[in-house]
């Protein structure tokens, strides 16, 4: 099975640097998918690790360590749109390896 | 990403009653996964749609309370059967594929399906 654990809120001020930490339990490991939902709305998909190490895209960055079942999502130059949740999600491996199992996320406040 | 649209966007149903929610896609994809996130919490996979055979449903989800039907690769619908209050939930479905109906590692969800049962 899989568990994956990750803080249910976080609050940063606009402007500052926000670190989303995530790890995970699991029976196997494809890759770890960060989305970012708004309030009502779809997740839409923010970054995808299947190696070690830093993936940087603009602002967001994000981050695996396979032997240490460790990522984190970062986010720079925070904007108030960027209040979300966040989720992590992990895919497995072998028969059903398309799947993603998702944490609760991460529920994301800026303020000003 | 491939361009997907649900129909209903939302509904408020009474108990008892059933309702079938659709998926369509711009684009031939192999694989259709439907999703439940209950108020406050994350998705959870309720089943896999291939076309041309029958869906695969996770630990927890039948066929019975939510078939699902998958007649062509750009189309499904899943089925909510004898709705409770506990189903009041946002439905998703996704793809894991492109615009071009290729296959890719990352799955795009559809805008979803809030549903309220009374």
């Amino acid at each position: 099975g899989q568990n994956i654990d990750q803080p249910t809120e976080m609050t940063a001020t606009e402007g500052a640097i926000v670190q989303i930490n995530c790890t995970y339990q699991t029976s196997g490991f494809n890759g770890l998918f960060w989305y970012q939902q708004h309030a009502g709305e779809a997740p839409t998909f923010l970054s995808y690790n299947v190696l070690d190490g830093l993936e940087e895209k603009g602002r967001f960055s994000s981050f695996l360590s396979r032997s240490k079942g460790y990522s984190y999502l970062l986010l720079k130059e925070l904007q108030m749109k960027d209040s979300a949740s966040y989720l992590c999600a992990v895919q497995g491996s072998g028969a059903g390896s398309y799947q993603l199992t998702f944490g609760k996320g991460t529920k994301l406040s800026v303020i000003p | 990403s491939a361009v997907i649209s649900q129909k209903p966007s939302r509904d408020i149903c009474q108990r008892g009653t059933s309702l079938t929610i659709q998926c369509q896609v711009d684009s031939q994809v192999t694989m259709m996964f439907w999703y439940r996130q209950q108020p406050g919490q994350s998705l959870t996979l309720i089943a896999t749609a291939n076309q041309g055979s029958e869906a695969t449903y996770e630990s927890g989800f039948v066929i019975d309370k939510f078939p699902i039907s998958r007649p062509n690769l750009t189309f499904s619908t899943l089925t909510v059967s004898n709705m409770s209050p506990e189903d009041s939930s946002i439905y998703l479905c996704s793809v894991d594929a492109d615009d071009r109906g290729i296959s890719t590692d990352t799955q795009y969800f559809g805008p979803g399906t809030r549903l309220t049962v009374l």
